[in-house]
């Protein structure tokens, strides 16, 4: 079975800029997450969508954004970048809930200049 | 409010001697309890969680953890590392239908 995949894999931006992450989930699981990753704050929890609905919801900023399409792949965007959302963007899938266990993808690196 | 605390940022450890992580939550309902890894080109990988049932947690790669609902620990141990565990490790909490909360990671370093 293939695994999660993102894209792009690495992004360079400047501020002000909006930008778009897909996330491609393993086949047959409904559930996908996203995670930022940065060295200050760690690994904190975007968002969940599950069968085209977020279902939870980290404490972003309204720029951070994301949907769920019918065939379970994910976008999430960013939109009025800042210096501060560079970080490597994680997204994870499982079958059903994040309780599962969520396989992650290799993650894309936004930088913001 | 919800949390997860991870004391040691670095350890080192020779290859060979015992390893233990340390976490300490902070959770209102019954939590999930997670531990993963984070290798360099490997990605973030589950090594084990716990929910209910025994209190010792057997995972992938020779690790175990412990909860301790009375301390609210859930600390991870392996008996004999390897130099393959170079890596970060960070433990998480949840609850069914809820967010993940994750701690700021604990990276393990391995001496020869």
């Amino acid at each position: 079975k293939a695994g999660v995949t993102q894209t792009p894999r690495y992004l360079i931006k400047t501020r002000g800029q909006q930008v778009t992450l897909s996330c491609s989930p393993i086949s047959g699981h409904r559930s996908v997450s996203w995670y930022q990753q940065t060295p200050g704050q760690g690994l904190q929890f975007l968002f969940e969508y599950f069968s085209e609905t977020q279902r939870n919801k980290g404490n972003f900023p309204g720029r951070f954004s994301g949907r769920q399409f019918s065939n379970s792949r994910s976008e999430m965007n960013v939109s009025t970048l800042e210096l501060g959302d560079s970080a490597l963007y994680l997204c994870a899938s499982s079958p059903d809930r994040v309780t599962d266990t969520q396989y992650f993808g290799p993650g894309t690196r936004l930088t913001v200049l | 409010a919800q949390s997860v605390t991870q004391p040691d940022i670095h350890i080192t450890v020779s290859e060979g001697a015992s390893l233990e992580l340390r976490c300490n939550y902070s959770y209102g309902a019954t939590p999930y309890l997670f531990w993963y890894v984070q290798s360099p080109g490997q990605g973030l990988q589950l090594l084990l969680k716990y929910f209910s049932g025994d209190t010792l947690v057997q995972g992938i790669k020779g690790f175990e953890a412990e909860f301790k609902r009375s301390q609210s620990s859930f600390n991870l141990r392996k008996p004999s590392v390897h130099w393959s565990d170079a890596a970060e490790y960070f433990c998480a909490v949840s609850a069914r239908d809820d967010k993940i909360i994750f701690g700021k990671g604990t990276r393990l370093h391995i001496l020869p």
